[in-house]
C-alpha cells in the first residue's frame, strides 16, 4: 500500500534562503509525482509535475526531483519570499490504479 | 476562464438536510474526481469518474452519491447530512494515461476552489 509522507509538517525560515522540502512514498512503482501549494482557504494549486521517467522539473524558483529508487522527492525554492508561504503538498500517481495519494503537506511560513 | 469551477463556495446547511455540490472542468479532461480535507488538513479521495464509469470508490457512507452526466461533470449530492460531513470537498480533473493522448502532462491534476460545507 503506497504512503505518502511529507516531513517536517512546518518549516519557517526567513526570506531570502533557500529551502527544501521533502516527500518520500514507500512504492516506487509510480506513474508521476505532482507538487501543489495551497493557501488558507483556497484550492491545490499544481507546481511542477514529474513524470516517473523524469529525474527533475523546474519552473523558476522551483525545482522538483524525483528519485524512484529511494522513494523520494524534494521541492527546492531558491530566494525564498514572503509571497511563498502557504501549504505544501506531494501526490504520487500509482503506476497501476488511479488513486493518487497526497502527503499531509509541509506548511512553509517565510519571515520579512 | 476557470478551469475546474465548482459551486456552491459555501454551503452552511443544519443536520439531516440533503445538499449538492456541483463542479464542471473545460480543460476536455476525461477523469474527474472528489475530495474531502478534513480539519487537520489531509485531503482524501471519495470517488473518481472516467468518462462517466466511476473507477475509484472509497469507503465513504452510501450518503454521498457522485453523478456524472458527462465527462465535464461531476456532481456531489449528500443525504442526511451530519456533523462529520463539516469539510472542505475538492473537485479536481485530469486526462488519465490509459486514454490515447500520452502527452507529458498525462495524468497532471487540477483542482477546483473548493466548497466549505458546515453541518449545525
Amino acid at each position: 500500500k503506497q504512503e505518502v509522507t511529507q516531513i517536517p509538517a512546518a518549516l519557517s525560515v526567513p526570506e531570502g534562503e533557500n529551502l527544501v522540502l521533502n516527500c518520500s512514498f514507500t512504492d516506487s512503482a509510480i506513474y508521476n509525482l505532482q507538487w501543489f501549494r495551497q493557501d488558507p482557504g483556497k484550492g491545490l494549486t499544481s507546481l511542477l509535475l514529474i513524470q516517473s521517467s523524469q529525474r527533475e522539473q523546474t519552473s523558476g524558483r522551483l525545482n522538483a526531483s524525483l528519485d524512484k529508487s529511494s522513494g523520494r522527492s524534494t521541492l527546492y525554492i531558491a530566494a525564498s519570499q514572503p509571497g511563498d508561504s502557504a501549504t505544501y503538498l506531494c501526490a504520487v500517481r500509482p503506476l497501476v490504479a488511479s488513486k493518487i495519494i497526497f502527503g499531509s503537506g509541509t506548511r512553509l511560513s517565510i519571515r520579512p | 476562464d476557470t478551469a475546474v469551477s465548482q459551486t456552491p463556495k459555501y454551503l452552511v446547511t443544519q443536520m439531516g438536510n440533503d445538499k449538492s455540490i456541483k463542479c464542471e472542468q473545460n480543460l476536455g479532461h476525461d477523469t474527474m474526481y472528489w475530495y474531502k480535507q478534513d480539519s487537520k488538513k489531509f485531503l482524501k479521495i471519495m470517488f473518481s469518474y472516467n468518462n462517466k464509469e466511476l473507477i475509484i470508490n472509497e469507503t465513504v457512507p452510501n450518503r454521498f452519491s457522485p453523478k456524472s452526466p458527462d465527462k465535464a461533470h461531476l456532481n456531489l449530492h449528500i443525504n442526511s447530512l451530519e456533523l462529520g460531513d463539516s469539510a472542505v470537498y475538492f473537485c479536481a480533473s485530469s486526462q488519465d494515461r490509459a486514454q490515447n493522448r500520452q502527452g507529458p502532462n498525462t495524468g497532471e491534476l487540477f483542482f477546483g476552489e473548493g466548497s466549505r460545507l458546515t453541518v449545525l
